[in-house]
């Protein structure tokens, strides 16, 4: 298996611009999270789906960023517009959550993206 | 709520000596409990995991974990460093009893192993 796979790896931007994040989950998962790291936040949560819906958003910045999961192998995390301050890097990460509320699979994450807004 | 505290930022360790990482955390009921790993400009790596059971906990590279309910701790450990060791350090907690499936990390920690 590929791991989890995100694109692009870099990604230079200018303030007010759009920019789009992708994510492949590992084949089999159900869930999928988008992370935040930067270094005086450190890791932070934005979102995560379970089966394809989001189920909790409120690491979500603001209305500037959105974030979808089409199917289950794709998601993507939109920013629009674009600001300084949304430099970072951002890591998806997927997992297998079974129906059962008492049991965890650890997260699996992707080598990250990161983004610089000029 | 949940939250993680990792109270040192960086941990200096001789290469060959034992080394703790420390992690405390705060839930409101029974904790799922990770530690993972960041090497640079890579993306974390799972090390292991307490779920239920044993308080010590075995994961990759050598390393382990105890578990410490009354003292909410889940340090991590390793009988004897490697340089390669040196990376940064992230414990992460999950409330058992509540719906929410993400993970709270802690601010990391820099371990450092000198040769």
């Amino acid at each position: 298996d590929a791991g989890v796979i995100q694109s692009p790896r870099h990604e230079v931007t200018e303030m007010g611009q759009e920019v789009t994040l992708r994510c492949k989950p590992i084949s089999g998962h159900n869930s999928l999270f988008w992370y935040r790291q930067t270094m005086m936040r450190g890791l932070e949560l934005l979102i995560y789906f379970n089966n394809n819906v989001p189920i909790d958003d409120s690491g979500m910045p603001e209305d500037r960023f959105s974030a979808k999961m089409p199917n289950a192998s794709f998601s993507t995390l939109k920013i629009q517009p674009s600001e300084p301050r949304d430099s970072a890097v951002y890591f998806c990460a997927s997992s297998l959550e079974l129906a059962v509320k008492k049991s965890y699979n650890e997260q699996f994450f992707g080598p990250g993206t990161r983004l610089t807004v000029l | 709520a949940q939250s993680v505290a990792q109270p040192e930022d960086q941990v200096n360790v001789a290469e060959g000596n034992p080394l703790t990482v420390k992690c405390t955390y705060s839930v409101s009921g029974n904790p799922y409990l990770f530690w993972y790993v960041q090497y640079p400009n890579r993306g974390l790596q799972f090390l292991l995991k307490y779920i239920t059971g044993d308080n010590l906990v075995k994961g990759s590279y050598g390393f382990e974990a105890e578990f410490n309910k009354s003292q909410t701790s889940f340090h991590l450990k390793k009988p004897s460093a490697l340089v390669s060791d040196s990376a940064l350090y992230f414990c992460a907690v999950r409330d058992m009893d509540t719906g929410r499936r993400a993970l709270t990390f802690g601010s990391g920690t820099r371990l450092q192993v000198q040769p």
